[in-house]
């Protein structure tokens, strides 16, 4: 059973950088045909895709953020992690990392992490 | 961006309903589209990948079908677990887009 589990600060500050870590259960997370998302969803509304990396550190990201958007990935610890530069109240979201079986689905999910953002 | 539309927003039924979702995309998809089920407070479930296939674990009664730009999901008999929320969300092209979710309530 693979599980991801989301870390981060729960409440960041306008103007400064979000930045969350996804921990996989799965050893080597470079095993399979997979890439590794992130989606958000502010509280009471719906799913947005931030983006997703491969195992070489290849990524796509929404063009909605990418100014504010990197992505990485380290094998070796099982992680990856998100960074979302700029950050307003906007951005106040619950954020999951997933697993996406490629171009299939979001197969797997962490439980999310709430982050507010907040002076 | 590839722009998914649910239909409807949100409807009422009862339990052993039959219930039919709608996900109609902006431009052909083939048939990369895949189906979430979303429970408050919990991440989403994936129900049905290609548009079709059900997923390991996934009771029958949930099915989808569909290709182009039209597609469904169906529940053949709503069980009381089944009012919740669901999502379709597109694999064709990037950006990854999801549809805006139709609730389902009881009636």
């Amino acid at each position: 059973q693979v599980q991801l589990q989301e870390s981060g600060p729960g409440l960041v500050k306008p103007s400064q950088t979000l930045s969350l870590t996804c921990t996989v259960s799965v050893d080597p997370i470079s095993s399979g045909n997979y890439f590794w998302g992130w989606i958000r969803q502010p509280p009471g509304k719906g799913l947005e895709w931030i983006g997703r990396i491969y195992t070489n550190g290849g990524a796509n990201y929404n063009p909605s953020l990418k100014t504010r958007v990197t992505m990485s990935i380290d094998t070796s610890k099982s992680q990856f992690s998100l960074n979302l530069s700029s950050v307003t109240a906007a951005d106040t979201a619950i954020y999951y990392c997933a697993r996406e079986t490629i171009w299939s689905g979001y197969d797997y999910w962490g439980q999310g992490a709430l982050v507010t953002i907040s002076s | 961006a590839i722009q998914l539309t649910q239909s409807p927003s949100s409807l009422s039924a009862s339990v052993g309903d039959r219930v039919t979702i709608t996900c109609r995309a902006s431009q052909d998809l083939n048939n990369a589209l895949a189906w979430y089920q979303q429970t408050p407070g919990r991440p989403p479930k994936l129900l049905i990948h290609a548009a079709s296939t059900l997923e390991g674990g996934v009771p029958s009664r949930f099915s989808g079908s569909g290709s182009g730009t039209h597609f469904t999901l169906t529940i053949s008999s709503l069980q009381p677990e089944d009012f919740t929320t669901y999502y379709c969300q597109q694999f064709y092209d990037f950006p990854l887009t999801f549809g805006g979710g139709t609730k389902v309530e009881i009636k």
